[in-house]
């Protein structure tokens, strides 16, 4: 079975200080890849997407940047961090190809970020 | 674009009650709808999802939505609610062929025993 592991789980940083989520998936091959991020516990944010390794596709400008430097693994980071970073960051895993699991997406179990 | 509007903050209903938990959606072509659940502190649990054929689709834990392309709407439903199915609620929608899920901001439901 196929599962998404997300680390560190809680994190606190000051203010300028660099930033790096991980997010792995096991039990597949060649899975789409996302980014979140949920403030305030609503609505979700579509930060970065890939479909292969080294593809990124940037949602929205931002201090943030993302790395796919193995097929099953995921980075968020950022060099320099600001109080608007603080937030919940879900990864997320989707198949590619396929009808029974079409479109749906599986997600871990959120990083959440206070940058204080 | 995609955009998804899920018009209601919360809904709060009781124990036994029939649910409904509305959405709608504006998207080019034709859509792939989701309905997610979260619970407090936990990542997103898919619940159903709409790709074609009948406008009614039944997924977990009893939840049902339909499919209305006039209306551009895929409401979520439920018989009879429990008060374990108090949590936050997403309908999300795909481009046919895209890559991009966008999710609308999310209602939480409240069920009172």
């Amino acid at each position: 079975s196929q599962t998404i592991h997300q680390w560190p789980a809680t994190l606190v940083q000051p203010v300028g200080s660099p930033l790096s989520l991980e997010c792995t998936v096991e039990g597949t091959s060649n899975p789409n890849l996302y980014w979140y991020r949920q403030a305030a516990g609503r609505g979700l944010q579509l930060l970065f997407y890939s479909v292969g390794i080294g593809q990124i596709s940037s949602e929205v400008p931002q201090n943030l940047s993302a790395s796919r430097p193995q097929d099953r693994q995921f980075i968020l980071s950022s060099k320099k961090l600001l109080l608007s970073d603080s937030g919940f960051y879900l990864c997320a895993w989707s198949v590619i190809g396929g009808r029974k699991r079409l479109g749906e997406l599986f997600f871990g179990e959120g990083s959440r970020l206070t940058v204080l | 674009a995609q955009s998804v509007a899920q018009p209601e903050d919360q809904v709060n209903v009781a124990e036994g009650n029939p649910l409904t938990v509305k959405c709608t959606y504006s998207v080019s072509g034709n859509p792939y709808l989701f309905w997610y659940v979260q619970y407090p502190n936990r990542g997103l649990q898919f619940l159903l999802k709409y790709i074609t054929g009948d406008n009614l689709v039944k997924g977990s834990y009893g939840f049902e939505a339909e499919f209305n392309k006039s209306q551009t709407s895929f409401h979520l439903k439920k018989p009879s609610a429990l008060v374990s199915d108090s949590a936050l609620y997403f309908c999300a929608v795909r481009e046919t062929g895209g890559f991009k899920t966008i999710f609308g901001a999310g209602t939480r439901l409240f069920v009172k025993a």
